[in-house]
Formats: C-alpha cells, sequence, structure tokens
C-alpha cells in the first residue's frame, strides 16, 4: 500500500492564479482531511469528508474547495491564490473518528 | 475555547536517556488523543493513541500517560535514539468538535550523542 499520496511535492504560484492539490489514498478510509501547517506550528484543518459525496468547512475553509468524488481521491482547490496562502498543505485519512489518521508528505507552496 | 498546548518547546536529551515530552488540553469533552512525531520534510507519522476510558497506553519503547484530572498527556519514550530526533505533536478530538483534530504547537526533541 502506497498509503496516502500527494501531488505536486513543491509548487510556486503567483497571486491571483489557482491551482489543485491532489490526494489519493488507497487504504479504503472513508475519512479525509486538509490541512494547512505553518512554519513552527501546528496544524490547522481546512475541510474534511466522511465520504463520497460529503464535504464540511474545519477551522479554515477561506479561499479553498474540495470534492470527493471517489473514496480515494480528495483534492483542494484554491482559487485566486494570495500570499497567505504560502503553506505546507497534508493531506490525510483515517478509518473514523476515533482511528489515527494518516498524513500524506505534504505539498509545499509559495505564493509570489 | 479548545487548545492543546505544549509546556516545552525544545527538548535535549542525552541518547539512551528517557524523554518525557508534555501536553496540556483545555477541552474535558475530548475523548481521544494521539501523538505524532513530524520528521523534516515529511507528513506527521503516527505513534501511539489513547482513548479516555484508559490512562495507560504502551506501544514499543513509547508510552503515553493520560491525567483527565489535571488535563494533561505525556509521551514517554525509553532509550532514546538519534532516530527520535523530531517534532512531536499531540493532538485530541472530541464528539463536540465533529472529525476535527485539534494539534498542539509542538515540541521539538533534539537527541545528543
Amino acid at each position: 500500500n502506497a498509503g496516502v499520496t500527494q501531488t505536486p511535492k513543491f509548487r510556486i504560484l503567483k497571486i491571483g492564479q489557482s491551482m489543485t492539490l491532489q490526494c489519493a489514498q488507497d487504504m479504503n478510509h472513508n475519512y479525509m482531511y486538509w490541512y494547512r501547517q505553518d512554519p513552527g506550528m501546528g496544524l490547522k484543518l481546512i475541510y474534511y469528508s466522511v465520504g463520497a459525496g460529503i464535504t464540511d468547512k474545519g477551522e479554515v475553509p477561506n479561499g479553498y474547495n474540495v470534492s470527493r468524488s471517489t473514496t480515494e481521491d480528495f483534492p483542494l482547490r484554491l482559487e485566486l491564490a494570495a500570499p497567505s496562502q504560502t503553506s505546507v498543505y497534508f493531506c490525510a485519512s483515517s478509518y473514523g473518528r476515533v482511528q489515527p489518521q494518516h498524513f500524506g508528505d505534504g505539498t509545499r507552496l509559495s505564493i509570489l | 475555547g479548545e487548545s492543546v498546548g505544549l509546556h516545552l518547546p525544545t527538548l535535549s536529551v542525552q541518547e539512551g536517556d528517557n524523554s518525557i515530552i508534555n501536553c496540556a488540553y483545555s477541552n474535558s469533552a475530548s475523548d481521544y488523543f494521539i501523538w505524532y512525531k513530524q520528521e523534516s520534510g515529511k507528513g506527521p507519522q503516527f505513534i501511539i493513541d489513547i482513548r479516555s476510558n484508559m490512562d495507560k497506553r504502551q506501544g514499543q519503547r513509547v508510552t503515553v500517560l493520560l491525567n483527565k484530572t489535571v488535563k494533561h498527556l505525556s509521551l514517554q519514550i525509553a532509550a532514546t535514539q538519534p532516530g527520535d530526533s523530531a517534532v512531536y505533536f499531540c493532538a485530541e478530538n472530541s464528539m463536540d468538535s465533529s472529525y476535527k483534530l485539534i494539534f498542539g504547537s509542538g515540541t521539538r526533541l533534539l537527541v545528543r550523542p
């Protein structure tokens, strides 16, 4: 099993551009999550999904959108990129709420 | 509000010694706690978890202690090795926070040879 796979690993965007961060998991987990991690900080939840077709906002959803058309994939969309969105983005998945979340290795995104 | 915090931002230990990383949480409704290890350039890696109906859980070289009375969580690493050098995060979850894991800001563990 590959676990949680995130692409791309690095990306530089100009202000106002848009992009999609990809996340895929092969563990048949129902729950998937997107976090952002700013330097020296913990992780903050952007969006999460409890199953295909179901998504909900986390702590910091503004400026982002998600979709969950399949169990495996949970892409994160940035529209109109802003410098404040410079961060490392992590995708995670879990079998249930009281089960460990398994993380990908992140996408390092810079908005210039 | 909900918060998870750590007492020590950096912990330096001698190789072979035991390490103790502490974490305080404020939400008394939290019923699930996790410790993660994060190495530079990588995503958080699950170490050990504990539910609120337990006060201690052991893994391989690691032990998590939960004190619900004072809302305190600790991670003990036995015989610390250079490969244990990383940032360690505690995280909590509760039914009233839905599926949101609340992360602390992390403690950096440095292992001296």
